[in-house]
């Protein structure tokens, strides 16, 4: 069974660059990464999707390395709004569960 | 553009009763998937429809069901609730264009339904 593993929790100060590293062991051939947001009494909502190598768009940026197993959510200078559970989400067997998430607390 | 959007946003049910959420997706969007979230877990998958078809289902049990109107709006029902069926219940929509890349179109949600069972 395809299954992410995430860690619980992450602090960081305001300005700082956050990394979060997902491992997906069992990825299939065809399937991308696709890492969320999610703020309390929201759904997640879209930050970044990745299939090989390095993807940036204006929010963040994701490494994959070669061998597919694990992929790195990168936030560049996180604000006190970036305080959120993310995601990362692999598609197994045509079903779209999320882990538990990483719970990134920002402080001032 | 209208996001997805969820009705109602909060409803309280007794046990056994049954309940029908709805689901508006984005204009062009054709799937739709349907995800229970428990407090502190992540949401978990409940269905997915596309051109009114089951295209995948989790691991719920038969109270669980669905449906995708022609407009691609979409139902989900949940029969002789339980204490335990107390979640926000995240309707998500997407570009599915075919089985192999349909499952890595990003997911838009709208903010769910808050049930809760009393």
């Amino acid at each position: 069974l395809a299954k992410t593993t995430q860690p619980i929790s992450m602090d960081s100060y305001e300005g700082q660059e956050v990394n979060i590293t997902c491992s997906h062991n069992n990825i299939a051939t065809n399937d991308y990464i696709t890492w969320y947001q999610q703020f309390p009494s929201q759904g997640p909502r879209f930050i970044i999707q990745g299939y090989k190598t390095k993807v940036t768009n204006e929010v963040a940026s994701l490494f994959i390395p070669a061998d597919r197993k694990s992929s790195t959510l990168s936030l560049p200078r996180v604000s006190l709004s970036d305080t959120a559970v993310y995601y990362c989400l692999v598609p197994y067997d045509y079903k779209l569960s999320f882990g538990a998430g990483t719970t990134v607390t920002v402080r001032a | 553009d209208a996001g997805v959007t969820q009705s109602p946003t909060h409803l309280i049910k007794t046990r056994g009763q049954h309940v029908t959420l709805r689901c508006s997706p984005i204009s062009g969007h054709k799937s739709v998937s349907w995800y229970q979230q428990v407090l502190g877990q992540g949401p978990q998958f409940i269905f997915q429809y596309y051109e009114k078809e089951e295209r995948g289902r989790g691991n719920f049990p038969d109270r669980f069901s669905a449906r995708q109107f022609p407009n691609y709006s979409s139902e989900l029902n949940v029969n002789a609730l339980l204490l335990g069926d107390s979640a926000l219940y995240l309707c998500a929509s997407s570009v599915f264009r075919d089985r192999g890349r349909g499952y890595n179109s990003p997911l838009h949600f709208g903010n769910g339904t808050r049930l809760t069972v009393t």
